[in-house]
């Protein structure tokens, strides 16, 4: 049974400098988010995918940020020009995509922007 | 509208019972618990539908109020394993619209 899986686990980035993580759902799920979790808060919603669509974004997600989904399978999320508040982890869930169902989280992706 | 937890925080002793509260001020069309490890990432434990039944499997039950727009969790004869922080993520909307709006937490502690 694999769930979802996110590369890498870890990236450590200085300010300025691009990073593009990935993000591979559970096989059969139609609909993919990204969420960005900082210490002590909940997930917060950036965007999601209903398979290649992209049908939501957040207005957290500046002009430096970019996702995409091609395909309708893996996803990538890039931030361009990092910033130190850009640190944080950042996760992806998956879905069947029937209103609203559930949604199963990955490891994330811990950015650290030095 | 971020939904608001309530406690922030609880420690309990192993077979005490606990209850979790998530309150927004809109309508709400779902009521979705995660559980988070520290360092893990959020395990889902229950959805709850406008209009649906009180849902739970083992010890761990939830309900919704649609008139309060508030959904509660209960965790009963609570184990060890049970420790780490409980979020409730909300759905105004059905269909398209597919974020959730997630609570700060409520940090569980189970001692032994």
């Amino acid at each position: 049974d694999t769930g979802v899986s996110q590369n890498p686990r870890h990236k450590i980035t200085k300010r300025g400098q691009n990073v593009t993580f990935r993000c591979d759902p559970i096989s059969e799920h139609n609909r993919l988010y990204w969420y960005r979790q900082t210490l002590g808060q909940g997930p917060e919603f950036l965007t999601y995918f209903q398979n290649e669509a992209q049908l939501e974004k957040s207005r957290l997600l500046s002009d430096r940020f970019s996702a995409e989904r091609p395909k309708g399978s893996f996803s990538t999320l890039e931030i361009q020009r990092t910033e130190q508040g850009d640190s944080a982890m950042y996760l992806c869930a998956s879905s069947l995509g029937a209103g609203s169902d559930e949604q199963y989280f990955g490891p994330g992706t811990r950015l650290t922007v030095t | 509208q971020q939904p608001v937890q309530s406690p922030q925080a609880v420690i309990l002793r192993e077979g005490e019972d606990a209850v979790i509260n998530c309150s927004s001020s809109k309508a709400l069309y779902s009521v979705h618990w995660y559980r988070q490890k520290h360092g893990e990432a959020p395990v889902f434990l229950m959805i709850l539908l406008k209009g649906g039944e009180q849902k739970g499997h083992d010890k761990i039950s939830a309900s919704f109020n649609e008139k309060k727009q508030q959904s509660s969790l209960y965790l009963t004869a609570s184990q060890l394993s049970y420790s780490g922080t409980y979020f409730c993520g909300t759905a105004n909307y059905g269909g398209s619209q597919g974020n959730l709006i997630f609570g700060k937490g409520t940090k569980l502690s189970v001692k032994p």
